[in-house]
């Protein structure tokens, strides 16, 4: 079945430490997105992708920086940079500019600072 | 910039009650589509409903349906019959055309409401 794969469940980060949340899909989808969620908050854009090699900054890109080598793949790196990490981040995709059909979202990663 | 408003933080039902989430959203946009996404326990965001602004007709999906005043810029669910399965955070979501040198197009959400169903 085709689907996003968000990995680890759960990653604990020391002071300093970068740490790098995965994002693998296998839906075919152009377009790529990171999330933030705080508790009572709604999801806020980190960063997005609408095609390889490309990406843009979204409402809260201070402290996190991503890569995309590979369509399948969209890796969001926590740098020590981010002072509030600890959070729930989830991942999502869509056909790219096809906007009727939804972002698909994985079952996303909490991150909290030890 | 747009912006989604969901005024009830917390919601509360019986079962094979009808329950109605409010949603107001703010745009200078006349094109644009909205969403409801439901997220359980286990996190993961799930695709309720959708809406294109364009369509005069409220969208239906089983036991979920909208009430989509355009003028009022207002997008409610309800929620009919409702199962111990639906209680989750419910998020209303807001996405603009893309353009060039504007918009991008992405999903601006809501702060979410949490609904419980009670047995």
């Amino acid at each position: 079945d085709g689907g996003i794969t968000q990995s680890p469940k759960y990653l604990f980060r020391k002071e300093g430490q970068n740490v790098t949340l995965s994002c693998e899909q296998n839906l075919n989808h152009d377009a790529m997105y990171w999330y933030r969620q705080d508790p009572g908050q709604g999801l806020r854009l980190i960063y997005y992708s609408q095609i390889v090699n490309d990406f843009q900054k979204g409402d809260i890109a201070e402290g996190y920086s991503v890569s995309r080598e590979k369509k399948e793949s969209f890796p969001l790196t926590v740098t020590s940079a981010q002072k509030n990490p600890t959070a729930f981040y989830l991942c999502a995709s869509s056909i790219g500019q096809v906007l009727t059909q939804p972002q698909h979202f994985g079952d996303g990663t909490r991150l909290s600072i030890l | 910039a747009q912006t989604v408003t969901q005024s009830q933080p917390e919601m509360s039902v019986q079962e094979a009650e009808t329950v109605t989430l409010s949603c107001t959203y703010d745009t200078s946009e006349s094109d644009y589509y909205l969403f409801w996404y439901k997220q359980p326990p286990s996190r993961q965001m799930i695709l309720v409903i959708r809406q294109e602004a364009y369509k005069q007709q409220n969208a239906t999906e089983n036991r979920f349906s909208v009430n989509f005043q355009k003028a009022a810029k207002s997008f409610s669910l309800k929620i009919s019959d409702s199962q111990l399965g639906d209680a989750a955070m419910y998020f209303c979501a807001y996405r603009s055309i893309p353009s060039y040198g504007g918009s991008q197009g992405n999903l601006i959400f809501g702060k979410g409401t949490k609904l419980s169903v009670k047995p």
